[in-house]
């Protein structure tokens, strides 16, 4: 069985601020692991993922994660925080690299950003 | 290419009514999966399929929820006799082979009076 703990339901972070957002996950084979974007009454859209190759992952709009297995961690990082990354973000993980199943998503993490 | 399509977008149904949520996925896409977002949760997965095949129903309800993919036409989540507890935003995603991303479309809000 899979499981993402996002810690912070909600975080607040001043403009060109670091945003940091948690995820851990749990799961008993080797995870692919997810972050993805949502803007108010929108789909989901795919920032990055891990699928066991470098363990830093870059995405868009200027966010990386890293994969930190002994931690069972995969934060969501971005040196400089924009007006316009305030959305919710899910970490979701999988069996594989995406499609082959359904993914095990987060509570998600209400980004709110400070002027 | 357009994006994974949904609609209606906002459906509102009377307790005891049908509910059909459609889903038409991205050009080339033979991979649907589904999945109802409560309000203050993340995603739960309901459904996987395949033109024509249901892969995993394991996040399906056992009662009122059907799930279909046919070789011609849109994926259709069917929820009979709703209740309010089927208040939910439900999303679609569809993927080239199945091991690929997911992409999602834009979701079904779904509200029982």
């Amino acid at each position: 069985a899979q499981s993402v703990t996002q810690l912070g339901s909600h975080v607040s972070v001043s403009e060109g601020a670091l945003v940091l957002l948690r995820c851990n996950y749990s799961s008993s084979v080797p995870p692919y692991l997810f972050w993805y974007v949502q803007y108010p009454n929108q789909g989901l859209q795919l920032l990055l993922k891990y699928t066991s190759a470098a363990t830093l992952v870059k995405g868009i709009n200027g966010f990386e994660a890293e994969f930190k297995k002994s931690e069972t961690s995969f934060h969501l990082t971005k040196p400089s925080a924009h007006m316009s990354d305030a959305a919710e973000y899910f970490c979701a993980v999988g069996e594989s690299g995406g499609g082959a199943d359904g993914l095990t998503f987060g509570k998600g993490t209400h980004l709110i950003i400070q002027p | 290419n357009a994006g994974v399509m949904q609609n209606p977008r906002h459906l509102v149904r009377r307790r005891g009514q049908e509910a059909r949520l459609r889903c038409s996925p991205m050009k080339g896409h033979s991979h649907v999966y589904w999945y109802r977002q409560l309000p203050e949760e993340g995603l739960k997965f309901m459904v996987y399929l395949q033109k024509e095949n249901i892969i995993d129903e394991s996040g399906m309800p056992k009662e009122r929820f059907s799930a279909e993919f046919p070789k011609e036409g849109p994926s259709i989540l069917r929820i009979q006799q709703v209740v309010r507890g089927d208040s939910a935003a439900y999303f679609c995603a569809s993927s080239p082979t199945g091991l690929d991303e997911q992409f999602f479309g834009p979701g079904t809000r779904l509200t029982v009076l």
